[in-house]
């Protein structure tokens, strides 16, 4: 039982290519989500997918496209990367969006992500 | 979404027992207070839940009074490894656990 993998662990981009940030669960959860962190700072949310076949913008969507593949899988692309798209990205999952528990998510070792 | 109010830092001693007080004026009815721990290059880890009252697991407390705009996290007996950024957290259960991160106390537990 893996819990919430992410892949790659580091990238450096150039400006202006793309990239996708791929996260799976293996905990039979049906929300995931994407945060990013910037040095000293608290996490911000990216994009969410309270259930499969649906996805909704968090605090920090620009520059940002989600795919929920499938229930285990939840992507996160970055179409054209910019510097000020540097940061920690963490991906994370809960039980279920009808419980109280969908507070309690399990956060994944996150990608380290360099635009130049 | 409910906004959260925490100390940026804070400093302990092994063997102390250490509270983390946490305002969050606006909380709504059906938010839950939820506390995340995290260490330094890596995710965070949930470490406590609860709605009301007190809640207690195997490493911390957690401590609501009735009218819930604010919200303690004790840490009994802490130790080097308990030295860590803790964030309080308000997620409405409805709505994908939708969850806002403030910047978090930064803990540091000295010998």
């Amino acid at each position: 039982n893996a819990g919430v993998t992410q892949t790659p662990k580091f990238q450096v981009l150039k400006t202006g290519q793309s990239m996708t940030l791929q996260c799976a669960q293996d905990m039979n959860h049906n929300s995931m989500y994407w945060y990013r962190q910037d040095p000293g700072m608290g996490l911000r949310l990216i994009y969410y997918s309270a259930s499969e076949g649906t996805t909704d913008k968090g605090e920090v969507p620009n520059g940002y496209n989600v795919s929920r593949l499938n229930k285990r899988e939840f992507s996160l692309r970055l179409e054209s990367a910019a510097p000020s798209q540097t940061s920690v990205y963490f991906c994370a999952s809960s039980l279920g969006t009808f419980s109280g528990r969908s507070t309690e998510q399990y956060f994944g070792p996150g990608t380290r992500l360099t635009v130049t | 979404l409910a906004k959260t109010t925490q100390p940026i830092s804070m400093d302990s001693y092994e063997g102390q027992e250490v509270n983390i007080t946490c305002s969050h004026n606006n909380i709504a009815t059906n938010d839950y207070i939820t506390w995340y721990q995290q260490f330094p290059s890596q995710g965070p880890r949930f470490i406590i839940q609860g709605y009301k009252t007190k809640v207690t697991n195997e490493v911390a407390s957690l401590f609501i009074p009735a009218d819930r705009k604010s919200s303690t996290l004790s840490l009994p007996r802490v130790s080097l490894s308990d030295t860590a950024v803790y964030y309080c957290l308000v997620g409405l259960y409805n709505q994908g656990g939708k969850l806002i991160f403030g910047q978090g106390t930064e803990l540091s537990v000295k010998p």
